[in-house]
C-alpha cells in the first residue's frame, strides 16, 4: 500500500516565523497535493503538484508557497505564519493517470499558530 | 462550477441503527464519486467510489449507489457500530488525468452504544 508520510502530527509556532511542512510518499507517485481542513468548510485545496519542479495553486494559495525538488517529496511553506493559519493541514498523493482510485492521504499535521 | 454538497452534522445515532448520509453534486460530464472516512485524529481513507452511472460502490458494510438521474451519491449502512464514529467526507472527481478532487463539507457520525 501507498504510505504517504507527514514528519508532525502537532507543531505549535509563533505568529511570523517561517514553516516547513513537509510530506513524503514512498510509492513514486507524480502528483502530490496540500490541503487544510477546518471545521464547516472541508477540505480546501492549497497547491499541488503534477511533478518534480512543477506546481500549481489550488482554490486558497496566499500566505503559502511550495516546493518539490524531488518526487518523493512535497514541501509546504508557510513565508511567515498567522493565526489565521492555525488549521489541520493534509498531504496527499496519486498516481499520474489513476483517475479513478482516488488519492492516498498521510495522517494531517495539525499546526497552531500563537 | 463543480461542488459536492452533503448533509450537515453532527448525526448522532445509536448502535445498529440506519444510518443515510445524502450527498448531491453538481457537475459537467461524467465525474467518478468517493466517500472518504476520517477517524479521529487520522488523515481521510478511502471509504467507496463509483466511476459510472449506477455503479454501486460498497466497503465495511457502507453503500453507495452513482445516481446520475438524481445527481445523488449518499451513503447507507444497515447497522452502524460505535467504530464507525467518524467524519465522512463525499467527493468528486473531474478534470481528466490532470483533474482534482472537489469534497463536501464533511458530516460528523457519532454512533452511541
Amino acid at each position: 500500500d501507498v504510505k504517504v508520510t507527514q514528519s508532525s502530527r502537532y507543531l505549535v509556532k509563533r505568529t511570523g516565523e517561517k514553516v516547513f511542512l513537509e510530506c513524503v510518499q514512498d510509492m513514486d507517485h507524480e502528483n502530490m497535493f496540500w490541503y487544510r481542513q477546518d471545521p464547516g468548510l472541508g477540505l480546501r485545496l492549497i497547491y499541488f503538484s503534477y511533478d518534480v519542479k512543477m506546481k500549481e495553486k489550488g482554490d486558497i494559495p496566499e500566505g503559502y508557497s511550495v516546493s518539490r525538488e524531488k518526487k518523493e517529496r512535497f514541501s509546504l511553506i508557510l513565508e511567515s505564519a498567522s493565526t489565521n493559519q492555525t488549521s489541520m493541514y493534509l498531504c496527499a498523493s496519486r498516481e499520474q493517470g489513476a483517475t479513478r482510485n482516488g488519492y492516498t492521504f498521510g495522517s494531517g499535521t495539525r499546526l497552531t499558530v500563537v | 462550477g463543480d461542488s459536492v454538497t452533503q448533509m450537515e452534522g453532527p448525526v448522532t445515532l445509536s448502535e445498529e441503527a440506519f444510518l443515510t448520509i445524502n450527498c448531491t453534486y453538481t457537475a459537467t460530464g461524467y465525474p467518478s464519486l468517493f466517500w472518504y472516512v476520517q477517524y479521529p485524529g487520522e488523515g481521510l481513507q478511502l471509504l467507496l467510489k463509483a466511476t459510472k452511472a449506477d455503479d454501486k460502490g460498497s466497503n465495511k458494510g457502507f453503500e453507495a449507489t452513482y445516481r446520475k438521474e438524481t445527481t445523488s451519491f449518499h451513503l447507507e449502512k444497515g447497522s452502524v457500530q460505535v467504530s464507525d464514529s467518524a467524519v465522512y467526507f463525499c467527493a468528486l472527481y473531474y478534470g481528466g488525468s490532470q483533474g482534482n478532487l472537489i469534497f463536501g463539507k464533511g458530516t460528523k457520525l457519532s454512533v452511541k452504544p
